[in-house]
């Protein structure tokens, strides 16, 4: 079946200017994250939707980051003004229930540049 | 305050040879403990865990890792390295006594070399 998919796969924007990401998690999975890998850092964790819950917004870097999820399926983080060290690879996974020992499965990622 | 240690930035092993690639985190409570790798311009693959039960877990790959408690690690091992499995690792754990999120290392770089 389908796995997860972002897009764009590659986005180069210049300092400034807002930015959304786009995740699109496997069908019926209830749980979506969103994570920053920056290079020669590990995962950062940025949010993580679980059903109808509030949002676990903790580990947003600032309030320049939001992301929402319309339906319990897409899901869509966006930047305002972003900023150099935004530069990053950003990670949506989804898993099926949102059970933290349950396995996450991960998109391609979307590669920020902001020049 | 949970964490995850990966002592090496980057693994170099011939071919042909075990490989070993280290992992220790600290959590309050049981752990539980997976490993994902990463090939280029992809995004992270499970490759095994530990929720419970024995401790030596195995997985895709021929991939396996040992639970030692009380060592409080979680190694990756394969007997005989490929090529193919250059890539990036990355160990994460979590706790069942604590309902916060898991907690990625911040990755291995494995370099076969043929």
């Amino acid at each position: 079946g389908a796995g997860v998919s972002q897009s764009p796969s590659n986005k180069v924007t210049e300092k400034g200017k807002d930015v959304e990401l786009r995740c699109d998690p496997i069908s019926g999975h209830t749980a979506l994250y969103w994570y920053r890998q920056s290079l020669g850092q590990g995962l950062e964790f940025l949010i993580y939707f679980q059903g109808n819950s509030a949002p676990d917004k903790s580990g947003l870097p600032s309030d320049r980051f939001s992301a929402e999820r319309t339906g319990g399926s897409v899901s869509t983080l966006t930047i305002q003004r972003t900023q150099q060290e935004d530069s990053a690879v950003y990670l949506c996974a989804s898993s099926p229930q949102g059970v933290m020992r349950e396995t996450q499965y991960f998109g391609p990622g979307t590669r920020l540049l902001v020049l | 305050a949970q964490s995850v240690a990966q002592p090496e930035d980057q693994v170099n092993v011939a071919e042909g040879n075990p490989l070993t690639v280290k992992c220790t985190y600290s959590v309050s409570g049981n752990p539980y403990l997976f490993w994902y790798v990463q090939y280029p311009n992809r995004g992270l693959q499970f490759l095994l865990k530990y929720i419970t039960g024995d401790n030596l877990v195995k997985g895709s790959y021929g991939f396996e890792a040992e639970f030692n408690k009380s060592q409080t690690s979680f190694h990756l091992k394969k007997p005989s390295a490929l090529v193919s499995d250059s890539a990036l690792y990355f160990c994460a754990a979590g706790s069942y006594s604590s309902a916060s999120k898991i907690i990625f290392g911040s990755g291995t770089r494995l370099s076969i070399r043929p």
